[in-house]
């Protein structure tokens, strides 16, 4: 299976500060990879796929870039309604592993 | 617009079966393979099975393999998830989602297996 490992786990931040994550896959996965923003009690969002696509309707603030098996997330101005977890997903194999998520706190 | 529902969750006792439902409008569900994904309470993410669109291939975790069986009916624009054997580890929101998942998710269902 193909492991996904996300950092950091946890980060405390400041509206209006560039956040940067990172999500490391255990094997290439070129550009099959997701990005998923999930606030409680809700539905994971996907805000990134095919590891630099903008979701139609997502804030431009989000962007992604990778491939092969290290890529990342940036919000370039964290705004109060960005906290929640954040997780990657590999679609190229199945089982179509996530990472362990990374939680953002003010 | 795209929208999946989901239905069919609730309490069962370890050993139980439950069937979730999805039921899919908006899109073309016929052309879409469909994926399954659940959520412990508490945890993470975790894929549980997909299913291409005419159901030429079907793959599940190793978690459920043998005790989970997922089908569609593309006539009635609808996902399933008979869930078999069902154990306390189990418990979790499952939520029915198209592949590619940036097409659309479903809102979830609670499963919950206790005694």
């Amino acid at each position: 299976d193909i492991q996904m490992t996300q950092s950091p786990s946890s980060l405390s931040a400041s509206v209006g500060d560039r956040v940067t994550f990172t999500c490391r896959a255990s094997q290439n996965i070129t550009t099959f990879l997701n990005w998923y923003q999930q606030k409680p009690g809700k539905a994971p969002k996907v805000l990134i796929f095919a590891a630099s696509s903008l979701q139609s309707g997502v804030s431009s603030r989000f962007s992604g870039s990778g491939s092969g098996t290290d890529f990342t997330l940036t919000i370039s101005s964290l705004q109060p309604e960005d906290f929640a977890i954040y997780y990657c997903q590999q679609s190229y194999r199945t089982p179509y592993t996530f990472g362990q998520g990374t939680k953002v706190e003010i | 617009e795209v929208h999946l529902v989901e239905s069919g969750g609730g309490l069962v006792k370890p050993g139980g079966s439950l069937r979730l439902s999805c039921a899919a409008s908006g899109f073309t569900f016929s052309t879409y393979s469909m994926i399954w994904v659940r959520q412990a309470p508490g945890k993470g993410l975790e894929w549980v099975s997909s299913i291409g669109y005419n159901s030429g291939y079907i793959y599940y975790a190793d978690s459920v393999k043998g005790r989970f069986t997922v089908s569609r009916d593309n006539g009635k624009n609808s996902l399933y998830l008979q869930m078999d054997s069902l154990r306390a580890e189990d418990t979790a929101v499952y939520y029915c989602a198209t592949l590619p998942t940036q097409v659309g998710w479903g809102q979830g269902t609670l499963v919950t297996v206790s005694s």
